[in-house]
């Protein structure tokens, strides 16, 4: 159980043009979602928190415009990286909170999605 | 604001035991957890701790000093699969915006040798 999925794996695109990145909760209802980065040999760094039904709330530092956050459903959140940019090359992680709660209220981590920009 | 401090690498050999240590500052906390990330994939629930005191789950171990800001991870019977990064996490109710997520520190990278 608890398996969150995360497409695509991998994604190379153009200087520019932007990319969705899709994270879904197989086998449970998540209210919330997270979305991570993270730096070759670096630590995760919170994006932002995704609810379900209502705005995402963003870290400092986080562009709201560049990073578009949709929660439309209790398993799937959505990630696009608008007019992306070289810089924005990156592996992102997203992760769901059970809504059930779970032993701990552990996160469950997505596969990432490895995104390079041209 | 957060501070999570943890060594960048360790190195050990096959069957040793190894402690990685965090120390941890935070407003608001409410839980640590140990995650296991393999390079290029998504990091995996080792363990989590909220009260002082040792949590053992098989061959890893977890122990937390909430007034000492300090936890670490035990792991006995190294294995050459342990070979990974392991990542301290604190859930803070204070300093983050949403103030459920998870806070890692960088991370420590565990090189296991025969």
């Amino acid at each position: 159980g608890a398996v969150v999925s995360q497409h695509p794996s991998r994604v190379i695109c153009k200087s520019g043009t932007s990319v969705k990145i899709e994270c879904r909760s197989l086998d449970f209802q998540a209210t919330t979602m997270f979305w991570y980065r993270q730096f070759p040999k670096k630590s995760l760094m919170l994006m932002a928190t995704s609810n379900e039904g209502s705005k995402a709330t963003y870290e400092q530092g986080v562009e709201k415009d560049k990073f578009l956050i949709n929660h439309a459903s209790l398993t799937l959140s959505t990630l696009t990286v608008t007019s992306a940019h070289p810089e924005d090359s990156s592996f992102y992680i997203c992760s769901a909170r059970d809504r059930a709660g779970g032993s701990y209220n552990e996160q469950f981590f997505g596969p990432g999605t490895r995104l390079t920009v041209l | 604001g957060q501070n999570i401090d943890q060594p960048t690498e360790m190195t050990a050999t096959e069957g040793a035991i190894v402690q990685i240590n965090c120390t941890y500052q935070t407003s608001g906390f409410n839980g640590l957890f140990w995650y296991q990330q393999h390079a290029g994939e998504a990091p995996t629930f080792l363990s989590y701790n909220v009260l002082d005191g040792l949590e053992e789950k098989g061959r890893f171990s977890s122990f937390l000093s909430r007034s000492k800001g300090y936890s670490y991870l035990l792991l006995k019977e190294l294995q050459m699969k342990d070979s990974a990064s392991y990542l301290c996490a604190v859930r803070d109710w204070m300093t983050n915006q949403a103030g459920t997520a998870l806070i890692f520190g960088k991370g420590t990278t565990l090189s296991v040798s025969s």
